[in-house]
């Protein structure tokens, strides 16, 4: 357990909505990330996080968007939801080393209706 | 880009008996192969993985096996106990620049009956 939290842990949204994520961790490390996981397609990369301001696109990008202001804290906003953004959104981070495990956060079930 | 397949999606065996899932990549130049454990309502967590340099790691009822070559990897459970039950994800990642990019399979779920 590398002390990461997320919330809120459930979500209920209407389509055209904002909604933020949010991830914190507590063991300093560099590097965050942000999947979805949905039925038939297992975890996929939507933003990381390499440093403090300093993120990049992962797989399915499309729709989101991330900031990193602290280094515990790491955001993903859907500026506009809709309905195919329903799934559930997990956070990992690792501390940077060649081979370093990947840990994740218990993960937010985001709704859009 | 690099593909992970996985299979089966769902997988029951008997407690005590073993449990096989596979996954194939498309990368060649992928070199770390880790297996995530996640538990219902739970994040994922590692459970072992395995570096291109070697064949065969185990880790005491787990072990995985990887074919260079053939481009795929197992993971092997054996005398499977309720606590087994859980969904299953393989990933693979290239060499390491900057930040970890794991490309994931589609997950097993696997349950053992009792």
């Amino acid at each position: 357990d590398a002390g990461i939290t997320q919330s809120p842990r459930h979500k209920v949204t209407e389509t055209g909505t904002p909604v933020t994520l949010r991830c914190h961790q507590t063991e300093n490390h560099r590097y965050m990330y942000w999947y979805r996981q949905d039925p038939g397609h297992g975890l996929r990369l939507i933003h990381y996080s390499y440093g403090v301001k300093d993120t990049d696109k992962g797989e399915v990008s499309d729709g989101y968007s991330v900031s990193r202001s602290k280094t515990e804290d790491f955001l993903l906003t859907l500026e506009s939801a809709t309905s195919s953004q329903t799934s559930v959104y997990f956070c990992a981070t690792d501390g940077g080393f060649s081979l370093g495990e990947q840990y994740f956060g218990p993960g937010t079930r985001l709704t859009v209706t | 880009g690099e593909n992970v397949e996985q299979h089966p999606s769902t997988l029951s065996v008997q407690e005590g008996d073993s449990a096989v899932i596979k996954c194939t990549y498309s990368d060649s130049a992928s070199n770390y192969f880790p297996w995530y454990k996640q538990e219902l309502g739970k994040g994922s967590q590692l459970i072992i993985d395995i570096r291109s340099n070697v064949g065969e790691k185990k880790d005491q009822r787990i072990a995985v096996t990887l074919n260079k070559t053939a481009k795929h990897f197992s993971l092997h459970i054996t005398e499977t106990q309720p606590e087994d039950s859980a969904v299953y994800f393989c990933a693979a990642r290239g060499d390491r620049q900057g930040a970890q990019k794991l490309v994931f399979g589609q997950g097993t779920r696997l349950t053992i009956n009792p």
